[in-house]
């Protein structure tokens, strides 16, 4: 158990729905992760957050958001969303700012798009 | 930006047998190489890393080694065992260290 918890574990939505996914990170983490894995893909970095700031961005769609609260969970939402965006979404969380440090990841919430 | 290559795509070893799993990586900045196990259902779990001030890291049965001038690095995996089956995926850090850009994956299935 990674101490990464996240929820749901699966959701089951059509095209054109929003969704929120939900992550509270390891006991004293600061930065939360958020990973899309997909079969054509694989595993890509979407953004960071540390200690409520974004802190680094990768090939995040624009009709995806995310948000780090004050107790430090965080939510990824999803908008417009289309078949493609079918996929894992993994959240990982780490100690500090990230600079070179371990990432452990939750188990994921699987999305799927009808 | 960075570019992580994984090979093999899939590995099949007897038990007790050795197993290697190399990756290359684009970026001569990056500095920190995480490698991770994913079992079926579960989210990659952190099994070992290495920085780059570092050649060589064992962890029991796990060993990685690191070839910053050929850019190049290897997960070990000795005395293999039926719960080692899993996909591996390494990893590189970019630029400030926070974003981890992945390799494709190696499936390895442990034959007993």
């Amino acid at each position: 158990d990674s101490g990464v918890t996240q929820t749901p574990k699966h959701l089951i939505t059509a095209t054109g729905q929003r969704v929120t996914l939900r992550c509270s990170p390891r006991s004293g983490d600061l930065s939360v992760y958020w990973y899309q894995q997909s079969l054509d893909q694989g595993l890509q970095f979407l953004i960071q957050y540390y200690n409520g700031e974004e802190r680094a961005k990768g090939n995040i769609l624009e009709r995806f958001s995310a948000q780090q609260f004050p107790d430090l969970h965080s939510e990824l939402n999803l908008s417009s969303l289309e078949l493609g965006d079918s996929a894992l979404y993994f959240c990982a969380s780490s100690v500090g700012d990230g600079s070179n440090q371990p990432q452990h990841f939750g188990d994921g919430t699987r999305l799927s798009i009808l | 930006g960075e570019n992580v290559e994984q090979h093999p795509s899939t590995l099949s070893v007897q038990e007790g047998d050795s197993a290697v799993i190399k990756c290359t990586y684009s970026d001569s900045a990056s500095n920190y190489f995480p490698w991770y196990k994913q079992e079926l259902g579960k989210g990659p779990q952190l099994i070992i890393d290495i920085r780059s001030n570092v050649g060589e890291k064992k962890d029991q049965r796990i060993a990685v080694t690191l070839n910053k001038t050929a850019k190049h690095f290897s997960l070990h995996i000795t005395e293999t065992q039926p719960e080692d089956s899993a996909v591996y995926f390494c990893a590189a850090s970019s630029k400030g260290g926070e974003k981890l850009t992945f390799g494709t994956g190696t499936r390895l299935t442990i034959i007993p």
